[in-house]
């Protein structure tokens, strides 16, 4: 089946850098990834909506300028956390849908920890 | 390689019919396994279960995980349309989250 991974898997940081997180779909082509949050309670937030060639959408809430995303290809999609606060230590889990948009695909989720 | 298999795909039913979804998985380190329900845009966490034989009921769903077996069910009893969503099953394990492909329910008035 088809294949989403994240890389890193794992991340620490110091408050104040950024962090770039990349989303991969292995072996199909996605014009849209999603990229949620994940809080306590399991709760997944939905950020934003990642287009292929067009700029992102932003869920209400969601910072534009401080979580950036690029999704310069039809396999890649990256999230970068700017100005990283601790506050902003999550799981980061994207998703790519397949090209008829029926089947979504979660990557395996990448932890950020902010110190 | 962590595995999360969801069956059927897809199911139609009419309203008032009772489900059954499936979820079977292979992940190391197992620490819990995850129901949601996905509509439009962020799924919605339904259930997290850890311990085997223990059922979660919320309303007319429930649900209950077989940790020797390896998996778990997702019961709707009477369901009804505002049940139609992808229903979605995640096993966490070695700071993973390993979805599966879901099951698209659709409830016929």
């Amino acid at each position: 089946g088809a294949v989403v991974s994240q890389h890193p898997s794992w991340v620490i940081c110091k408050s104040g850098t950024s962090v770039k997180i990349e989303c991969r779909s292995l072996d199909f082509q996605a014009t849209t990834m999603f990229w949620y949050r994940q809080f306590p309670k399991q709760s997944l937030m939905l950020m934003a909506t990642s287009n292929e060639g067009s700029k992102a959408t932003y869920e209400q809430g969601v910072e534009k300028d401080k979580f950036l995303i690029n999704h310069a290809s039809l396999t890649l999609s990256t999230l970068t956390v700017t100005s990283a606060h601790p506050e902003d230590s999550s799981f980061y889990i994207c998703s790519a849908l397949t090209g008829n948009q029926e089947t979504q695909y979660f990557g395996p989720g990448t932890r950020l920890l902010v110190l | 390689e962590d595995k999360v298999v969801q069956s059927p795909l897809s199911l139609v039913v009419h309203e008032g019919d009772t489900v059954t979804l499936n979820c079977s998985y292979e992940v190391t380190n197992f620490r819990s396994l995850l129901w949601y329900k996905q509509e439009k845009k962020a799924p919605t966490f339904l259930f997290m279960l850890t311990s085997s034989g223990i059922e979660k009921k919320s309303g007319r769903l429930s649900s209950i995980l077989d940790k020797k077996e390896l998996f778990s069910i997702l019961n709707i009893t009477a369901t009804q349309t505002g049940d139609s969503a992808v229903y979605l099953c995640a096993v966490e394990g070695n700071e993973k989250l390993t979805f599966g492909t879901g099951t698209r329910l659709t409830i016929i008035p």
